[in-house]
């Protein structure tokens, strides 16, 4: 099955820890990216990466942290620093189309 | 940077009537707007798009307007039924620099049966 994997679905974090999400995709695109969605708030763009071994701040960066190591893989690590990090994540990739975003099917993390 | 404006927040209408979901954009330069629609607790999937080259576009049910002098766009969902009940997201892009769309932050449409 071709597409964008998420894992784990459903994620808790307890009070000063870091989490890691994973997003792998074999579509063989270039880009990939991490949203976040809380209720009424939309798509809010955490980090993007257009080509391996790069990547760019989003609008609300603070927090969080990212990878690019393989062209297949772009993991979001939720650090202790990100106080409300209680949110649906979302991963997205992007072909030579750019403007067309594919997604994963998202991660919810929780506090506990 | 661009801002896109989406209404209403929540719509909800009868099965059968039509659905019209409205975007503003502030970016004169973005030329490309999809629309994504995420059902309850699934990933957010296009359904259409539009470029800024063409003023309207058509598949079955549902169709986007463009308007760039006046700078937004809408979509159109008709004889709706209740598996179009969904959250929809506007976007614009950019042509230039990161390509990054911005999303609105989403209509709740439901239909009732």
């Amino acid at each position: 099955d071709g597409g964008i994997t998420q894992s784990p679905k459903y994620l808790f974090r307890k009070e000063g820890q870091n989490v890691t999400l994973s997003c792998e995709q074999n579509l063989n695109h270039d880009a990939m990216y991490w949203y976040r969605q809380d209720p009424g708030q939309g798509l809010r763009l955490i980090y993007y990466s257009q080509i391996v071994n790069d990547f760019q701040k989003g609008d609300i960066a603070e927090g969080y942290s990212v990878s690019r190591e393989k062209k297949e893989s772009f993991p979001l690590t939720v650090t202790s620093a990100q106080k409300n990090p209680t949110a649906f994540y979302l991963c997205a990739s992007s072909g030579r189309q750019i403007q067309k975003l594919f997604f994963g099917s998202g991660t919810q993390l929780s506090v506990l | 940077g661009e801002n896109v404006e989406q209404h209403p927040s929540t719509l909800s209408v009868q099965e059968g009537d039509s659905a019209v979901i409205k975007c503003t954009y502030s970016d004169s330069a973005s030329n490309y707007f999809p629309w994504y629609k995420q059902e309850l607790g699934k990933r957010p999937q296009l359904i259409i798009d539009i470029r800024s080259n063409v003023g309207e576009k058509k598949d079955q049910r549902i169709a986007v307007t463009l308007n760039k002098t006046a700078k937004h766009f809408s979509l159109h969902i008709t004889e709706t039924q209740p598996e179009d009940s969904a959250v929809y997201f506007c976007a614009a892009s950019p042509p230039r620099g990161s390509y990054i769309p911005t999303f609105g932050r989403g209509t709740s449409l439901i239909v009732h049966p």
